[in-house]
């Protein structure tokens, strides 16, 4: 079965900053991945998705996350922060054929200092 | 367009009493369902999901049991709950053979 690794409780950046959220996967081949985004008190937005194809995936809000087969890694980028950004994040992993269900990080929660 | 429905929005309810939360799709017909359960700390546990009508898997053992007694409703129930069901639930939808899932607003839910 799939899981989910995000190495980051918590993290802190200034307004303006670069950022990037890691995440790491375990899957026998090539996996589903996705990236959510969670405002407090609220359901989870999807920010970008990676199926096949380029490893460097464009998303909402200006977030980008590139799938590093290697590495077993997807990491969210943002070259810069806004206020608006601080949220919970979570990373998850998708099987490719048998069950659909979506496997999820413990999530990365995001702190922007002005 | 495709929406999600869940309600309440909050649930303040005692240790003992019973629970129904309820969670409708509209837009799009057959979707996989999900209910998960976010804990502080603990990210987001998969407790049921569906794939069809009457058709439920349990992902864990709890308190919790859940029904779809309609296509694109979703229901969560309790018969006693327990201070420790406590938690942020998300219902979830998503096509069939997709693989991106949409969540509802959740529903706080408080046991006192």
């Amino acid at each position: 079965a799939q899981s989910v690794t995000q190495p980051d409780i918590h993290i802190t950046v200034s307004e303006g900053a670069s950022l990037e959220l890691r995440c790491n996967y375990s899957y026998g081949a090539t996996p589903y991945l996705f990236w959510y985004v969670q405002s407090p008190g609220q359901g989870l937005q999807l920010l970008l998705k990676y199926f096949s194809g380029d490893t460097l995936v464009q998303g909402i809000k200006g977030f980008e996350a590139e799938f590093k087969r290697s590495q077993s890694s997807f990491n969210l980028r943002k070259p810069s922060v806004h206020w608006s950004d601080a949220a919970e994040y979570f990373c998850a992993v998708g099987a490719r054929g048998g069950s659909e269900k979506l496997v999820f990080g413990k999530g990365t929660k995001l702190t922007v200092n002005p | 367009s495709q929406t999600i429905h869940q309600w309440p929005a909050t649930l303040v309810q005692p240790v003992g009493s019973p629970l129904s939360l309820e969670c409708t799709v509209e837009g799009t017909s057959n979707p996989n369902l999900y209910w998960y359960r976010q804990a502080a700390g603990r990210g987001l546990q998969l407790l049921f999901y569906s794939v069809g009508i009457g058709q439920i898997s349990s992902e864990v053992p709890q308190n919790l049991s859940a029904s779809r007694p309609q296509d694109r409703q979703f229901i969560l129930s309790s018969k006693k709950l327990l201070l420790s069901d406590s938690g942020f639930y998300l219902c979830a939808w998503q096509r069939q053979g997709a693989q991106e899932a949409f969540f509802g607003q959740g529903t706080r839910l408080t046991v006192v």
